[in-house]
């Protein structure tokens, strides 16, 4: 595609549901980032993947966060039970391999959760 | 652990007026500089990318600095306009172990009046 496409764009949800975010990143780009930018606050580094190798899961902030990326391209951000503070904008950023290292960033998904 | 601070947090301008955010970062050791503009509701958008053996990068109005020695990046935006209204974020990709990771500020928010 033209950009990262990212899905859904807004969800709203109940405390203790599990909500799927998806990432759509550019075609040929080999690492795939995602950030989390709550309200008033920089953003924050979730997850990182690059090609084959291990996803670097440093900034997941609980174990209720997982992400996978299934054919080196789609990923999936999974959040398990659902709290308040997990409220926020969830970004997704790719980048090529090449040595610039330029993000390009989706549009977001707005999460809420009631 | 690298932090990046932007100052001001918050600027408004008159349209016509030239003006310059600043970014500043702890850690010198940076693969590179990159200035995001993020209109509300939406993702980033990469504005200029430069590299850390650069010193600087334009793009039509804009110019964007880096002095790595001392921690310091500038953006300078030219002959503003109401639509440069936004906020302007900053992030660095460190050249050590996690060297794919950006730490981003939290961003001047820009508003230009006509």
């Amino acid at each position: 595609g033209a950009g990262v496409s990212q899905s859904p764009s807004n969800k709203v949800t109940e405390k203790g549901k599990d909500v799927e975010l998806r990432c759509d990143p550019i075609s040929g780009h080999t690492a795939l980032y995602w950030y989390r930018q709550s309200l008033g606050q920089g953003l924050e580094f979730l997850i990182y993947f690059q090609g084959n190798s291990a996803p670097d899961k440093s900034g997941l902030p609980s174990d209720r966060f997982s992400a996978e990326r299934t054919g080196g391209s789609v990923s999936t951000l999974t959040i398990q039970r659902t709290q308040q503070e997990d409220s926020a904008v969830y970004l997704c950023a790719s980048r090529s391999d090449r040595a610039t290292g330029e993000l390009f960033f989706g549009e977001g998904s707005r999460l809420t959760v009631l | 652990k690298q932090e990046v601070t932007q100052i001001p947090a918050a600027l408004s301008v008159p349209e016509g007026e030239n003006l310059v955010l600043n970014c500043s970062f702890t850690d010198s050791a940076i693969y590179n500089l990159q200035w995001f503009r993020q209109d509300p509701g939406k993702g980033l958008t990469s504005l200029l990318l430069i590299q850390s053996s650069q010193r600087e990068q334009t793009s039509g109005r804009l110019n964007a600095s880096l002095d790595k020695s001392s921690g310091r990046s500038t953006l300078y935006i030219a002959a503003s306009q109401p639509g440069d209204s936004a906020t302007y974020l900053c992030a660095v990709k460190g050249s050590g172990g996690s060297n794919y990771k950006l730490t981003f500020g939290k961003g001047t928010l820009l508003t230009v009046n006509p």
